[in-house]
């Protein structure tokens, strides 16, 4: 059984970096099959697609976040992580990670999400 | 990018009730779509995906529908279980985007 794991810092401040990481059980990350996603969800409002990354390197992230965004993977942990830096209160959320089939972009399995809060 | 809408953005119904919902995309995304059921404080679940395709383990009292530009998901007898809020993706474009839901409300 396939499942995904959040974890990360649930309060960063204002200007700093939002680091999360995905910890992938019961399949590996280093699939052709896969891409790898985070998908964020402010509080009391809908979905939103952050970006992806394949295992071998090739990342694509939503344009109006691409300039703040870095994400990266951890073969060797089975994991896949996310950077976000110069955050502010609008990016309060919580933050998925997911599962997409190669070329599709549908989402078939997802982490529970993890609530992170930007505030001194 | 390609802009999602749903309607109605509120839909109250009873056990029993069939129900349609409609998701409608900016640009021509053919069948490029998927639609997701979110429960609150829950990742949402992948019901249908390439507008029509059940996705395992779904029951089959969820169908899609559409191309192009209009899409649907049809409940055919809604369960309690069903009360969520339901959401539609496109993923014609690599920067794919959601529809912003239809919550479905017990009457």
């Amino acid at each position: 059984q396939v499942q995904l794991q959040e974890s990360g810092p649930g309060l960063v401040k204002p200007s700093q970096t939002l680091s999360l990481t995905c910890a992938v059980s019961g399949a590996s990350i280093s699939s052709d099959d896969y891409y790898w996603n985070w998908i964020r969800q402010a509080p009391g409002k809908g979905l939103e697609w952050i970006g992806y990354i394949h295992y071998r390197g090739s990342t694509f992230y939503k344009p109006s976040l691409k300039s703040r965004l870095t994400m990266s993977l951890d073969t060797s942990k089975n994991q896949f992580s996310l950077n976000l830096k110069s955050v502010t209160a609008a990016d309060t959320a919580v933050y998925f990670c997911a599962r997409s089939d190669y070329p599709s972009l549908y989402f078939d399995l997802w982490g529970q999400g993890t609530l992170v809060s930007v505030s001194s | 990018d390609i802009q999602m809408t749903q309607s109605p953005s509120t839909l109250s119904a009873s056990v029993g009730d069939r129900v349609t919902l409609t998701c409608r995309a900016s640009q021509t995304i053919t069948t490029w779509l998927a639609w997701y059921q979110q429960k609150p404080g829950k990742a949402p679940k992948l019901l249908i995906h390439d507008a029509s395709s059940l996705q395992s383990g779904v029951p089959s009292r969820f169908s899609g529908s559409g191309s192009g530009t209009e899409f649907t998901l049809t409940i055919s007898s809604l369960q309690p279980d069903d009360f969520a809020t339901y959401y539609c993706q496109q993923y014609k474009s690599y920067s794919n985007t959601f529809g912003p839901g239809t919550k479905l409300e017990i009457k």
